[in-house]
């Protein structure tokens, strides 16, 4: 069965520095998505993609943030300047269609800001 | 506005016994719902879902019903066995009309089958 991937699974990174988090989501998918969690909280959405740029973005999804879809697989999350607060679960995600389609999920990129 | 919640955070069954987990959903404008499961170290991974037109969808071990009245949904699993123990979580999306396909997720409910 297609899943997305994401790679690392772990991503250990000074305070200050750019990072960059990786996904391939699932081949014929049109919708992609990434998520955060914080540790013992629940899933919080960030920015979702389509078409070559974003559908929407979150509070959380500030000027340090970035997208990009560079090939026909890949779809990148950049965190600029990292905080301590970055710290979290990263996931990517992605589905056929927008509304009313399944969002599947990769098994995420565990970011620690130390 | 939204939000989207769990009447119970943590639940134990005997292996065998059926399972039900709740969420209350206080957009009434929501119409899709997604039941995930994440096992730890995972991402969640899609179980089923349900659109705001339908009030019962039914899959393998799992059944998903929708109150709308009350705005509540909640999960059934048959025959609960140890590898269904994880975190579930309910999402909801709304159709703003617009490109708003978020999800947004509840805090989740512990599933802890005894063997």
């Amino acid at each position: 069965e297609p899943e997305v991937t994401q790679t690392p699974s772990h991503q250990v990174t000074q305070m200050g520095q750019e990072v960059i988090l990786r996904c391939v989501p699932i081949s014929n998918h049109l919708y992609f998505y990434w998520y955060r969690q914080i540790l013992g909280q629940k899933v919080e959405f960030l920015v979702s993609f389509y078409n070559n740029e974003i559908s929407e973005k979150s509070e959380i999804f500030d000027d340090q943030f970035s997208v990009e879809r560079p090939d026909g697989s890949n779809f990148t999350l950049k965190i600029r300047s990292t905080k301590l607060e970055d710290s979290a679960m990263y996931f990517c995600a992605s589905s056929k269609q927008g509304l009313g389609q399944p969002q599947h999920f990769g098994d995420g990129t565990r970011l620690s800001i130390l | 506005g939204e939000s989207v919640g769990l009447h119970l955070p943590t639940l134990s069954v005997q292996e065998g016994d059926n399972s039900i987990i709740n969420c209350a959903y206080s957009n009434s404008a929501s119409d899709y719902f997604i039941w995930y499961k994440q096992e730890s170290g995972k991402g969640p991974q899609f179980i089923i879902d349900i659109r705001s037109n339908m009030d019962k969808r039914q899959g393998q071990r799992v059944t998903v019903l929708l109150n709308k009245t009350v705005k509540h949904l909640s999960l059934q699993i048959a025959a609960t066995q140890p590898g269904d123990s994880a975190v579930y979580f309910c999402a909801e999306n709304m159709d703003s009309g617009g490109s708003n396909y978020k999800l947004t997720f509840g805090k989740g409910t512990l599933l802890t089958v005894n063997p």
